[in-house]
């Protein structure tokens, strides 16, 4: 099923350090992911995203990790600027490869402290 | 640039009224979404279109109607019979299943 939260769990990092972003799936099934990023009065904004034949996927200053085992997804993100502060969210494909739904997260606010 | 244009930005609806949200995308792609998003939750999937003149209802489609008649364009009409449609609504493409869905900057739709 979905897992949807009332709360928003908010992370804040020094400016110039990593964070890193966790994100539990809800279907073990899943096969992609892709992790957006929102930032106040805007739409989502795609960052990376990862099949599940990989582990790992790197961006640019990003980094994608996936557990399978344990159901775990995880945004790193290096050197972290005040610009990346916004809510991330992740998103998975379901049970249904091919599918055109997906199921959504509720989102981590990151704030960077300067 | 290419991209997904949604408008207005701001929209404000009297009991009784159907309003119709704009959504316009210039990336050539084949399919299209509209979400809602609540304070809190996840995007939730109101319909979906895979290809001109066909589309699918979603997760919460009641009380909502979409066309789509090109390509570019899917826009979706809030009825009077959504009794609670204050929300920020994303309109979103891509390519195809399995592929990033690329999204507008939403239409924020209240009550008056």
């Amino acid at each position: 099923g979905e897992s949807v939260g009332l709360h928003l769990p908010t992370l804040s990092v020094q400016e110039g350090d990593n964070s890193i972003i966790n994100c539990a799936y809800s279907n073990s099934a899943s096969d992609y992911f892709i992790w957006y990023k929102q930032e106040s009065g805007k739409g989502p904004q795609f960052i990376i995203d990862i099949r599940s034949n990989m582990d790992k996927r790197q961006g640019q200053r990003v980094t994608v990790l996936l557990n399978k085992t344990v159901k775990h997804l995880s945004l790193q993100i290096a050197a972290t600027q005040p610009g990346d502060s916004a809510v991330y969210f992740c998103a998975e494909n379901g049970d249904t490869s091919g599918t055109y739904k997906y199921i959504f997260g509720t989102g981590t606010r990151l704030k960077v402290l300067a | 640039d290419g991209g997904i244009t949604q408008s207005p930005k701001y929209l404000f609806r009297k009991e009784g009224q159907n309003v119709t949200l704009s959504c316009e995308q210039n990336l050539n792609h084949d399919a299209m979404y509209w979400y809602r998003q609540d304070p809190g939750q996840g995007l939730r999937l109101i319909y979906y279109s895979q290809i001109v003149n066909d589309f699918q209802k979603g997760d919460i489609a009641e009380g909502y109607s979409v066309s789509r008649e090109k390509k570019e364009s899917f826009p979706l009409t809030v009825t009077s019979a959504q009794k609670n449609p204050t929300a920020f609504y994303l309109c979103a493409s891509s390519h195809g299943p399995d592929q990033p869905q690329h999204f507008g900057d939403g239409t924020r739709l209240s009550i008056l």
